[in-house]
Protein backbone atom coordinates (compact mmCIF):
# COMPACT_ATOMS: atom_id res chain seq x y z
CA UNK A 1 0.00 0.00 0.00
CA UNK A 2 1.33 3.62 -0.84
CA UNK A 3 1.53 5.42 2.44
CA UNK A 4 0.97 9.38 1.44
CA UNK A 5 2.65 12.08 3.84
CA UNK A 6 1.50 15.79 3.61
CA UNK A 7 3.10 18.72 5.16
CA UNK A 8 2.89 20.76 7.05
CA UNK A 9 0.06 19.84 9.24
CA UNK A 10 -1.50 23.48 9.42
CA UNK A 11 -0.53 26.36 7.21
CA UNK A 12 -1.64 29.68 8.37
CA UNK A 13 -1.32 32.58 5.70
CA UNK A 14 -2.52 36.14 4.82
CA UNK A 15 -5.10 36.60 2.26
CA UNK A 16 -3.28 37.00 -1.34
CA UNK A 17 -0.12 35.09 -0.32
CA UNK A 18 0.88 31.98 -1.39
CA UNK A 19 0.15 28.54 -0.01
CA UNK A 20 2.60 25.24 -1.13
CA UNK A 21 1.24 22.29 0.14
CA UNK A 22 3.34 18.69 -0.29
CA UNK A 23 2.29 15.38 -0.35
CA UNK A 24 4.81 12.46 -0.46
CA UNK A 25 4.70 8.88 -1.54
CA UNK A 26 5.82 6.12 0.06
CA UNK A 27 7.14 4.82 -3.51
CA UNK A 28 6.46 5.98 -6.83
CA UNK A 29 3.53 6.95 -8.11
CA UNK A 30 2.78 5.54 -11.67
CA UNK A 31 2.26 8.19 -14.36
CA UNK A 32 1.53 10.66 -11.75
CA UNK A 33 -1.87 9.28 -10.91
CA UNK A 34 -2.41 12.37 -7.64
CA UNK A 35 -5.45 13.98 -7.27
CA UNK A 36 -5.85 16.50 -4.62
CA UNK A 37 -9.08 17.37 -2.40
CA UNK A 38 -10.73 20.48 -0.50
CA UNK A 39 -12.43 19.43 2.50
CA UNK A 40 -14.61 22.70 4.42
CA UNK A 41 -16.38 21.43 7.88
CA UNK A 42 -19.19 19.82 7.52
CA UNK A 43 -18.85 18.98 3.38
CA UNK A 44 -17.99 16.67 1.17
CA UNK A 45 -14.36 16.62 -0.16
CA UNK A 46 -14.50 18.38 -3.56
CA UNK A 47 -12.28 17.66 -6.36
CA UNK A 48 -9.44 20.08 -7.50
CA UNK A 49 -6.33 18.22 -9.25
CA UNK A 50 -6.28 15.16 -11.03
CA UNK A 51 -3.17 13.47 -12.91
CA UNK A 52 -0.88 15.69 -10.45
CA UNK A 53 -1.57 18.59 -12.53
CA UNK A 54 -5.06 19.02 -14.72
CA UNK A 55 -7.78 21.15 -12.63
CA UNK A 56 -10.92 19.98 -12.29
CA UNK A 57 -13.98 21.49 -13.82
CA UNK A 58 -14.63 24.98 -12.64
CA UNK A 59 -11.81 25.00 -10.41
CA UNK A 60 -10.08 28.34 -9.95
CA UNK A 61 -6.53 28.78 -11.78
CA UNK A 62 -5.10 29.86 -8.83
CA UNK A 63 -5.02 26.13 -7.60
CA UNK A 64 -2.37 24.56 -9.21
CA UNK A 65 -0.63 20.94 -9.32
CA UNK A 66 2.63 19.53 -9.60
CA UNK A 67 5.34 16.96 -9.65
CA UNK A 68 5.95 13.06 -10.36
CA UNK A 69 7.51 10.13 -8.63
CA UNK A 70 6.95 10.63 -4.78
CA UNK A 71 6.80 13.95 -4.41
CA UNK A 72 3.92 16.73 -5.84
CA UNK A 73 2.80 19.92 -4.59
CA UNK A 74 -0.43 21.77 -4.44
CA UNK A 75 -0.10 25.38 -5.11
CA UNK A 76 -2.73 28.35 -3.85
CA UNK A 77 -1.03 31.18 -5.36
CA UNK A 78 -3.18 33.90 -4.15
CA UNK A 79 -5.24 32.92 -0.58
CA UNK A 80 -8.67 33.81 -0.85
CA UNK A 81 -10.72 33.62 2.57
CA UNK A 82 -13.11 30.85 0.86
CA UNK A 83 -9.93 28.52 1.00
CA UNK A 84 -10.00 27.84 4.51
CA UNK A 85 -10.15 23.95 4.29
CA UNK A 86 -8.59 20.56 4.74
CA UNK A 87 -6.68 19.68 1.92
CA UNK A 88 -6.16 16.24 1.02
CA UNK A 89 -3.92 14.19 -1.63
CA UNK A 90 -4.99 10.93 -3.06
CA UNK A 91 -3.08 8.15 -5.26
CA UNK A 92 -4.84 5.96 -7.42
CA UNK A 93 -1.70 4.69 -9.33
CA UNK A 94 -1.83 1.17 -7.46
CA UNK A 95 -4.95 -0.69 -5.51
CA UNK A 96 -5.70 0.12 -2.59
CA UNK A 97 -6.52 3.89 -3.53
CA UNK A 98 -5.09 6.11 -0.13
CA UNK A 99 -5.19 9.51 0.89
CA UNK A 100 -2.61 11.86 2.90
CA UNK A 101 -3.74 12.63 6.12
CA UNK A 102 -4.55 16.40 5.14
CA UNK A 103 -2.97 19.85 5.39
CA UNK A 104 -5.63 22.33 7.42
CA UNK A 105 -4.86 25.86 5.58
CA UNK A 106 -6.07 28.47 7.96
CA UNK A 107 -6.34 32.25 6.83
CA UNK A 108 -5.37 34.95 9.27
CA UNK B 1 -25.32 17.77 -13.11
CA UNK B 2 -24.66 13.70 -11.22
CA UNK B 3 -25.67 14.30 -7.81
CA UNK B 4 -25.43 11.12 -5.41
CA UNK B 5 -26.84 10.94 -2.02
CA UNK B 6 -26.39 8.15 0.93
CA UNK B 7 -29.17 6.71 2.85
CA UNK B 8 -29.53 4.23 5.85
CA UNK B 9 -29.46 3.56 9.22
CA UNK B 10 -27.52 6.21 11.43
CA UNK B 11 -27.04 3.13 14.55
CA UNK B 12 -25.47 0.03 14.08
CA UNK B 13 -25.03 -2.18 17.08
CA UNK B 14 -21.36 -3.79 17.44
CA UNK B 15 -21.12 -7.15 15.49
CA UNK B 16 -24.23 -6.34 13.35
CA UNK B 17 -24.28 -5.21 9.18
CA UNK B 18 -24.19 -1.71 8.25
CA UNK B 19 -26.13 -1.04 5.05
CA UNK B 20 -26.18 1.68 3.10
CA UNK B 21 -27.38 3.05 -0.10
CA UNK B 22 -26.27 5.52 -2.78
CA UNK B 23 -28.82 6.96 -5.11
CA UNK B 24 -27.57 8.77 -7.79
CA UNK B 25 -29.57 10.93 -10.49
CA UNK B 26 -28.57 13.47 -13.02
CA UNK B 27 -26.29 10.27 -14.31
CA UNK B 28 -26.88 6.19 -15.33
CA UNK B 29 -24.86 3.87 -13.46
CA UNK B 30 -25.64 1.27 -16.66
CA UNK B 31 -23.96 3.60 -18.87
CA UNK B 32 -20.85 1.86 -18.00
CA UNK B 33 -18.61 5.37 -18.02
CA UNK B 34 -17.61 5.30 -14.70
CA UNK B 35 -17.28 3.03 -11.31
CA UNK B 36 -18.50 4.17 -8.03
CA UNK B 37 -17.10 4.00 -5.24
CA UNK B 38 -17.62 4.12 -1.22
CA UNK B 39 -14.98 6.23 1.41
CA UNK B 40 -14.95 6.63 4.99
CA UNK B 41 -14.18 9.60 7.42
CA UNK B 42 -14.01 8.75 11.10
CA UNK B 43 -14.26 11.74 13.12
CA UNK B 44 -11.91 14.18 13.07
CA UNK B 45 -9.98 12.06 10.63
CA UNK B 46 -8.85 11.43 7.13
CA UNK B 47 -10.49 9.74 4.02
CA UNK B 48 -10.20 5.52 3.38
CA UNK B 49 -11.22 4.65 0.21
CA UNK B 50 -13.41 1.04 0.89
CA UNK B 51 -13.94 -0.17 -2.29
CA UNK B 52 -15.69 0.24 -5.65
CA UNK B 53 -18.11 -1.19 -8.33
CA UNK B 54 -18.61 -1.25 -12.07
CA UNK B 55 -22.44 -2.00 -14.21
CA UNK B 56 -21.68 -5.29 -14.40
CA UNK B 57 -21.51 -6.01 -10.85
CA UNK B 58 -17.24 -6.77 -10.37
CA UNK B 59 -16.11 -5.07 -7.70
CA UNK B 60 -12.48 -4.12 -5.61
CA UNK B 61 -12.23 -3.74 -2.40
CA UNK B 62 -9.83 -2.26 0.27
CA UNK B 63 -7.82 -5.58 1.57
CA UNK B 64 -7.45 -3.70 5.29
CA UNK B 65 -11.03 -4.27 5.80
CA UNK B 66 -10.14 -7.50 6.00
CA UNK B 67 -13.43 -9.58 3.13
CA UNK B 68 -15.91 -7.72 5.37
CA UNK B 69 -16.71 -5.76 3.06
CA UNK B 70 -20.23 -6.27 -0.01
CA UNK B 71 -20.71 -4.20 -2.52
CA UNK B 72 -23.77 -4.85 -4.71
CA UNK B 73 -25.41 -2.26 -7.94
CA UNK B 74 -29.12 -2.45 -8.83
CA UNK B 75 -29.03 -0.59 -11.99
CA UNK B 76 -32.98 -0.49 -12.41
CA UNK B 77 -33.18 1.82 -9.22
CA UNK B 78 -29.75 3.50 -10.48
CA UNK B 79 -28.49 2.77 -6.93
CA UNK B 80 -25.48 1.04 -5.29
CA UNK B 81 -25.19 -0.36 -2.04
CA UNK B 82 -22.49 -1.05 0.65
CA UNK B 83 -22.89 -3.63 3.37
CA UNK B 84 -19.76 -3.95 5.96
CA UNK B 85 -20.51 -6.77 8.32
CA UNK B 86 -18.85 -7.85 12.11
CA UNK B 87 -18.70 -3.67 12.58
CA UNK B 88 -17.05 -2.68 15.55
CA UNK B 89 -16.54 0.97 16.96
CA UNK B 90 -13.60 1.89 14.72
CA UNK B 91 -16.11 1.53 12.02
CA UNK B 92 -17.87 4.74 13.17
CA UNK B 93 -17.53 7.06 10.34
CA UNK B 94 -19.23 9.18 8.02
CA UNK B 95 -19.80 7.14 4.55
CA UNK B 96 -19.60 8.89 1.45
CA UNK B 97 -20.81 7.16 -1.78
CA UNK B 98 -18.64 8.81 -4.81
CA UNK B 99 -18.31 8.66 -8.95
CA UNK B 100 -15.28 7.03 -9.37
CA UNK B 101 -12.83 7.93 -13.07
CA UNK B 102 -12.73 4.81 -15.11
CA UNK B 103 -10.48 6.29 -17.80
CA UNK B 104 -7.21 6.42 -15.78
CA UNK B 105 -5.39 4.16 -14.33
CA UNK B 106 -6.01 0.06 -13.51
CA UNK B 107 -8.63 -1.68 -12.70
CA UNK B 108 -9.42 -0.35 -9.15
CA UNK B 109 -10.50 2.88 -10.57
CA UNK B 110 -9.28 7.00 -10.11
CA UNK B 111 -10.31 10.20 -8.73
CA UNK B 112 -13.73 10.91 -7.31
CA UNK B 113 -15.25 14.01 -9.13
CA UNK B 114 -18.77 13.55 -7.64
CA UNK B 115 -19.71 13.01 -3.70
CA UNK B 116 -22.63 12.81 -2.03
CA UNK B 117 -23.17 14.92 1.38
CA UNK B 118 -22.61 11.67 3.39
CA UNK B 119 -23.89 10.00 6.10
CA UNK B 120 -22.97 9.25 9.79
CA UNK B 121 -22.86 6.00 10.78
CA UNK B 122 -22.22 5.17 14.71
CA UNK B 123 -21.70 1.63 15.71
CA UNK B 124 -22.96 1.59 19.54
CA UNK B 125 -24.86 -0.56 21.63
Amino acid sequence: EVVLTQSPGTLSLSPGERATLSCRASQSVSSSYIAWYQQKPGQAPRLLIYGASSRATGIPDRFSGGGSGTDFTLTISRLEPEDSAVYYCQQYGSSPKTFGQGTKVEIK
Amino acid sequence: QVQLQESGPGLVKPSQTLSLTCTVSGGSISSGSHYWSWIRQPAGKGLEWIGRIYTSGFTVDNPSLKSRVTISVDTSKNQFSLKLSAVTAADTAVYYCARDDRDSSGYWGGYFDYWGQGTLVTVSS
